[in-house]
């Protein structure tokens, strides 16, 4: 596609639950970020996925989250046994690289709500 | 460590122009970005300074002093459309390149 695609855009859950959000970079984009963005505030790092060398994962906030990358395209940002504290928009953005003045695109991203 | 530092909120007048700061700290830093954001939106990209000086891109410039660690983003004839959330954002060596994001400036406009 154009651009980058999250899904689902909104996902309802009950605590405790296992979610799964997905995000379709770019086609070609090596680089591949999520976000964590709550109300009001700024952009929380999750990880980093850069082309085929391990994944930044110094952002993920407990062992319940985890992401995967296969093939170097699709994401998949999983959260186990949701908290009411993981409410919040999840972004993802990719862009090309070597070229680290590129800038990063990013989907309208999942607002996650657990209840 | 690497840390942003940008001002929470700036409020000014339609038409007028606004400045908004960022100042970080990083190792091996590579250069500054900013980016826009609409309430329920996604970030946008605005601009992007490796080097020291001033980039126009229409109504928006954006400046960098590598030396001061100091960059600002400068609206100019700001329009209603422009409220929004403003992000700083540094590329660095230290961080694999990876983005480092400030908290975010909330700029509103008033008529």
């Amino acid at each position: 596609g154009a651009g980058v695609s999250q899904s689902p855009s909104n996902k309802v859950t009950e605590k405790g639950k296992d979610v799964e959000l997905r995000c379709d970079p770019i086609s070609g984009h090596t680089a591949l970020y999520w976000y964590r963005q709550s109300l009001g505030q700024g952009l929380e790092f999750l990880i980093y996925f850069q082309g085929n060398s391990a994944p930044d994962k110094s952002g993920l906030p407990s062992d319940r989250f985890s992401a995967e990358r296969t093939g170097g395209s699709v994401s998949t940002l999983t959260i186990q046994r949701t908290q009411q504290e993981d409410s919040a928009v999840y972004l993802c953005a990719s862009s090309s690289r070597p070229r680290v003045d590129t800038e990063a695109f990013f989907g309208q991203g999942t607002r996650l709500t657990v209840v | 460590g690497q840390s942003l530092e940008q001002p929470s909120e700036v409020t000014a007048v339609e038409g007028a122009i606004v400045q908004i700061n960022c100042t970080y700290q990083t190792s091996g830093f590579y250069g500054l970005s900013w980016y826009q954001q609409h309430d329920g939106g996604a970030p946008t990209f605005l601009s992007y300074n490796a080097l020291d000086g001033l980039e126009e891109t229409g109504r928006f410039s954006s400046f960098l002093s590598r030396s001061d660690s100091y960059g600002y983003l400068l609206l100019q004839e700001l329009q209603m459309k422009d409220s929004a959330s403003y992000f700083c954002a540094v590329t660095a060596t230290e961080s694999n390149y990876q983005l480092i994001w400030g908290a975010g400036t909330k700029l509103i406009i008033k008529p």
